[in-house]
């Protein structure tokens, strides 16, 4: 499975844009890439994915990078409950019977009122 | 209104027990995945579940560990007989036909003495 590479920690103020990173050098042509989020206490969250274009939904954004070797979770007003441990996970598309996910440790967000 | 619970939340037995982890979904699924995540420690992947079989599995998932649904809804993770070191968040996973996000249940704690 191709690795990510994410930041372990970063910091945002309430209301201001967020934008976690991360590096994945090894993608291949078939791997998407994922976004989940935990926030403390509570399962896994998907929060958003996409392949080569950049994506948005109601709760975040997506940019993919040109060379998809990186990309970037956007979060446009950070809230206090915006505060979780943000996964980027590389997925392959064989289907829902083997699209396990693979965490790393991913970016634990802190967000400042 | 959540996609899939999960019961108990909390279980507490001694080593060498069997124990059964269960999961509710709300509507119909059609594919299951088991996930743990020690304190402290990363999500790990353990089954997934199709087709009333096992698709995929990793190393963690011995002997030990068993999956079924055994009346069409619950799916169920069984623990025959338990080790200190299983002592870990256990969460449920689902996915929507050929839709790609996870939804995963709130997690039960599982505490072996």
């Amino acid at each position: 499975d191709a690795k990510t590479t994410q930041p372990n920690s970063m910091e945002s103020n309430e209301e201001e844009p967020v934008h976690l990173p991360c590096n994945h050098s090894t993608i291949s042509g078939t791997d998407y890439i994922h976004w989940y989020r935990q926030l403390p206490s509570q399962g896994p969250e998907y929060v958003i994915h996409g392949l080569t274009s950049n994506v948005n939904n109601r709760m975040a954004s997506l940019a993919i990078a040109e060379d998809r070797k990186s990309s970037t979770l956007i979060l446009h007003r950070a809230t206090l409950r915006d505060a979780a441990v943000y996964y980027c996970i590389l997925n392959r598309n064989y289907g829902g019977a083997t699209n396990k996910l693979i965490f790393g440790t991913g970016t634990l967000l802190a967000v400042q009122p | 209104e959540p996609e899939v619970t999960q019961t108990p939340s909390h279980q507490v037995t001694q080593m060498g027990q069997e124990v059964i982890l269960r999961c509710v979904p709300i509507s119909n699924h059609l594919y299951f995945y088991w996930y743990r995540q020690i304190l402290g420690q990363k999500v790990e992947f353990l089954v997934s579940f199709y087709n009333n079989e096992i698709s995929e599995k990793s190393e963690i998932f011995d002997d030990q560990f068993s999956v079924e649904r055994p009346d069409g809804s619950n799916f169920t993770l069984k623990i025959r007989s338990t080790k200190l070191e299983d002592s870990a968040m256990y969460f449920c996973a689902i996915t929507r036909d050929i839709s790609y996000e996870q939804y995963f249940g709130p997690g039960t704690r599982l505490t072996v003495t």
